[in-house]
């Protein structure tokens, strides 16, 4: 059974720092691409950012640019998202979701993560 | 990487067809066949419903179908059921290989 769990929400004030999680099983890992989502309470789906299997192409939302990190780690199945300088605009639940074949849909989900920005 | 228009709800009732619209650009939609819908219930991850413009992965019901004309891409739900309530995304793959999302539209199931 595929399982995505995220991890590593929480309460941080403006400026700060925080890392995600996405612990994940019952699938080859290391050959598809995985992505973060985010959803402000009450709003829309929004892409934060996109690995590679390998872990070699990576890419962003302009308004993340800069700030955040994605990588992942092939040995223990992880997916991360480091935050850096967060803004309450970057306050939301955060979905790290696997790609089926490269921009071909988001076949699996976690349950997310909610990140709060506030003072 | 503007978000991709779609209308912030419609509506049915049971038995009845809707579609939702997804427009987006030259960008994007227009120009790749990596088009995606997802469902969303409150409180819940989002589920994809369709990928690559038209395909339904497996257990999605057939009810369920997608469809694209130039920069405008459409999900439709025939036999609309109550459980279809729910939040709809479309997203699209764009030319600076990133992707974007529509704004989502809320199915209401009369």
């Amino acid at each position: 059974e595929v399982q995505l769990v995220e991890s590593g929400g929480g309460l941080v004030q403006p400026g700060g720092s925080l890392r995600l999680s996405c612990a994940t099983s019952g699938f080859t890992f290391s050959t598809y691409w995985m992505h973060w989502v985010r959803q402000a309470p009450g709003k829309g789906l929004v892409w934060v950012s996109l690995v590679s299997g390998d872990g070699t192409n990576t890419n962003y939302a302009d308004s993340v640019k800069g700030r955040f990190t994605i990588s992942r780690d092939n040995a223990n199945n992880i997916v991360y998202l480091q935050m850096n300088s967060l803004r309450a605009e970057d306050t939301a639940v955060y979905y790290c979701a696997r790609d089926r074949l490269v921009y071909a849909g988001n076949d699996y989900w976690g349950q997310g993560t909610l990140v709060t920005v506030s003072s | 990487q503007s978000a991709l228009t779609q209308p912030a709800s419609v509506s049915g009732s049971p038995g009845q067809s809707i579609t939702i619209s997804c427009t987006g650009t030259s960008s994007d939609v227009g120009s790749y066949n990596y088009v995606s819908w997802y469902q969303q219930h409150p409180g819940k991850a989002p589920k994809l419903m369709i990928h690559n413009v038209s395909n339904r992965p497996s257990g999605v019901s057939i009810r369920f179908s997608g469809s694209k004309s130039g920069n405008t891409a459409s999900l439709t739900i025939s036999g609309l059921q109550p459980e279809d309530e729910a939040d709809y995304y479309c997203s699209s793959y764009t030319s600076s290989s990133t992707l974007v999302f529509g704004g989502g539209t809320k199915l209401t199931v009369l």
